[in-house]
């Protein structure tokens, strides 16, 4: 089976740019979440999505927004992007409520310039 | 508040010697508790879980960790390194027990030969 896949691998913006960052989950899986590592830091948690309803928003501003899709996919969406929004995105899929391990993708990497 | 803390940074160990990877966590809840592995330019891997069954927990290549309540410490041991542990690890909490993970800021463990 293919684990969690995230597109694209690799992005570089410059600031005020949007960006758009895709995650498809392992089949099965109904939950998606993302996290933001900066370089030298763990990751922390963005959102999480189960059955296309946000269950959970971390400490992040407005310009971050996200949805699940029908198929259980997600899109990332990050608005007016500042030098501090470069970072590894990380989405993980799950099958809560009764499941708690997350699965990683690879991530994307955003550079802002 | 701080909900996990990785009391060191940084760990070198000599092949074939013990790991020990420390961490401290705080929670008013009986939490979920794990440890993930991240080799460079890879995903987060699930090393091992937590649940209330055992406090001793046996997780993939050969690592364990001990749950101790009174110390609230989750600390992460290998007793025979090996050079394809080196990676960044990171302990983890599900304080509420909704997959909205707590990252530690990671301990970046180096195997000499």
């Amino acid at each position: 089976d293919a684990g969690v896949t995230q597109s694209p691998t690799h992005l570089i913006k410059t600031r005020g740019q949007h960006v758009t960052l895709r995650c498809s989950p392992i089949s099965g899986h109904k939950s998606v979440s993302w996290y933001q590592q900066v370089l030298g830091q763990g990751p922390q948690f963005i959102f999480q999505y189960y059955e296309k309803e946000e269950r959970g928003r971390g400490n992040f501003p407005d310009r971050f927004s996200a949805r699940q899709f029908p198929n259980y996919s997600s899109e990332l969406n990050v608005n007016a992007l500042l030098l501090g929004d470069s970072a590894l995105y990380l989405c993980a899929s799950s099958k809560p409520p009764e499941d708690e391990k997350l699965f990683f993708g690879s991530g994307t990497q955003l550079s802002v310039l | 508040a701080q909900s996990v803390t990785q009391l060191d940074s940084h760990v070198s160990v000599s092949e074939g010697t013990p790991v020990l990877l420390r961490c401290n966590y705080s929670s008013s809840y009986s939490p979920s508790l794990f440890w993930y592995v991240q080799h460079p330019n890879k995903g987060l891997q699930l090393l091992l879980k937590y649940t209330s069954a055992a406090t001793l927990v046996k997780g993939i290549n050969g690592f364990e960790a001990e749950f101790k309540k009174s110390e609230t410490s989750f600390h992460l041991t290998k007793p025979s390194a090996h050079m394809s542990d080196a990676a960044e690890y990171f302990c983890v909490v599900d304080r509420y027990n909704f997959n909205k993970f707590y990252f530690g800021s990671g301990t970046k463990l180096n195997v000499k030969p």
